[in-house]
């Protein structure tokens, strides 16, 4: 089973700041790597597909980049409305592993 | 613009077995995609439970699968999770999801969830 590490466990910043977010792997999985984002109470939103590409209708602010065992989610100019929690996944072998979340929190 | 919609018992009784279903509207569950079922306890992160194809090939988390069936009505529409002997760890929100991608790799569609307590 691949372990997806994420880090930090909490990011504190201010509106306007420029988020950057990791997803480790423990083994390669190529560039099947997503990205959610979770408000409180509210189901888990989909931002970035296959490491690189936005869902639709999620913000430009919003990109993925990385392959292999090491991804990152940016998040470029904060909005108030971004700061939630966020998951990387992935899925090996038919088999589905999140990370454990960053929380995004205001500073 | 398709919707999954989760639903049974709020509450479930340690030792028994929990049942929900998930109704898929708008979307023939018979035309492709995996669909599965993720869960998180409170306060807690996701987790996977398991996913299937509409031809039957079913997956599940090695945590849970001694426990775990999933199974698909396609006369209804509707996606089905049974969870058996269950304690009060598997007390959670459950989620079913549609998985599209070329390898099915990404969830797309989620349900809004729904509260499944385990307490006698």
């Amino acid at each position: 089973e691949i372990v997806l590490t994420q880090s930090p466990a909490t990011l504190s910043l201010s509106p306007g700041e420029r988020a950057t977010l990791s997803c480790r792997a423990s083994q390669s999985v190529s560039s099947y790597l997503a990205w959610y984002q979770q408000k409180p109470g509210q189901t888990p939103r989909l931002l970035i597909y296959d490491a690189s590409n936005r869902a639709t209708g999620i913000p430009a602010r919003f990109s993925g980049s990385g392959s292999g065992t090491d991804f990152t989610l940016t998040i470029t100019s904060l909005e108030p409305e971004d700061f939630a929690v966020y998951y990387c996944q992935q899925r090996s072998n038919w088999l589905y592993t999140f990370g454990q979340g960053t929380r995004l929190e205001i500073k | 613009q398709v919707q999954l919609q989760e639903s049974g018992p709020g509450l479930v009784k340690p030792s028994e077995t929990l049942s929900l279903t998930c109704t898929v509207s708008d979307y023939s569950i018979n035309s492709g995609y995996y669909w599965g079922w993720i869960r998180q306890p409170p306060g807690k992160g996701l987790e996977w439970i398991g996913s299937l194809y509409h031809s039957g090939n079913t997956y599940y988390n090695p945590s849970l699968t001694s426990r775990v069936t999933i199974s698909l009505d396609t006369s209804k529409n509707q996606l089905s999770l049974k969870l058996s002997s269950v304690t009060a760890a598997d007390t959670a929100v459950y989620y079913c999801a549609r998985a599209r991608g070329a390898a099915y790799n990404y969830m797309d569609v989620w349900g809004k969830g729904t509260t499944v307590t385990v307490s006698s």
